[in-house]
């Protein structure tokens, strides 16, 4: 069993939307929790990044972290075509070392 | 501003050929990585390099050696090419230890096929 698990998508939604991207993880020795965002033929960047469970916004994205769940989120608000790209969620129980999920392609129509 | 440089961009090999993927870094970063990114796999750490001087491995190592030539440059060699060796490379740096205060910076990939 993978130690991230990232709901597959792909998503398509209307521009406008609200988009919710989703990571479940199984070791409770992680302490910080990443979504880095990743352009078609591009690296991956980071979005934001939250260290303790509850809720973390920055404009239109709110990250979400349920450590008793062992949950995160991130939403992302009146979405827009320039959302579209693959969200992967991040996490880290070592330095150097962080467990990636396999990411998630959003599309959103124009 | 660069950030982190790659060569090549693409990439052709027969099974059993060698060969170095460079990267090189313009931030003054203490810290570099190899990720390989596979379909349904997301990104896997091949190894690292804490600081100039330093290597260790990732979680999946075999099959590579790197070099940390000095400290804006981290070389990926591929001793002998095999198909499951097939991926997208990315090089990564970060100013220390990855984490949130910390973030990896990553070049924009080497696309590998090995047939």
């Amino acid at each position: 069993q993978k130690e991230v698990e990232q709901d597959p998508g792909p998503l398509s939604v209307p521009e406008g939307a609200i988009v919710s991207l989703n990571c479940t993880y199984s070791n409770s020795a992680f302490q910080y929790f990443m979504w880095y965002r990743q352009y078609s033929r591009k690296g991956p960047e980071l979005l934001m990044y939250t260290y303790s469970s509850g809720n973390k916004e920055d404009g239109r994205f709110t990250a979400q972290v349920d450590k008793s769940s062992k949950y995160i989120s991130l939403f992302i608000r009146d979405s827009q075509p320039s959302d579209s790209a693959t969200y992967l969620c991040a996490m880290s129980a070592s330095e150097y070392k962080l467990s990636f999920g396999a990411g998630t392609t959003v599309t959103v129509r124009a | 501003n660069a950030g982190v440089t790659q060569t090549p961009k693409f990439q052709v090999l027969k099974t059993g050929q060698s060969m170095t993927l460079q990267c090189a870094q313009d931030m003054n970063h203490n810290s570099m990585y190899w990720y390989r990114q596979d379909p349904g796999m997301g990104l896997r750490l091949i190894y690292y390099s804490a600081s100039e001087g330093t290597t260790d491995k990732g979680e999946v190592p075999n099959g590579y050696n790197v070099s940390r030539l000095n400290k804006r440059e981290f070389s990926l060699r591929l001793e002998s090419a095999a198909p499951s060796q097939t991926s997208v490379y990315f090089c990564a740096s970060s100013s220390g230890a990855s984490s949130y205060n910390s973030p990896l910076h990553f070049g924009n990939g080497t696309r590998l096929t090995v047939t």
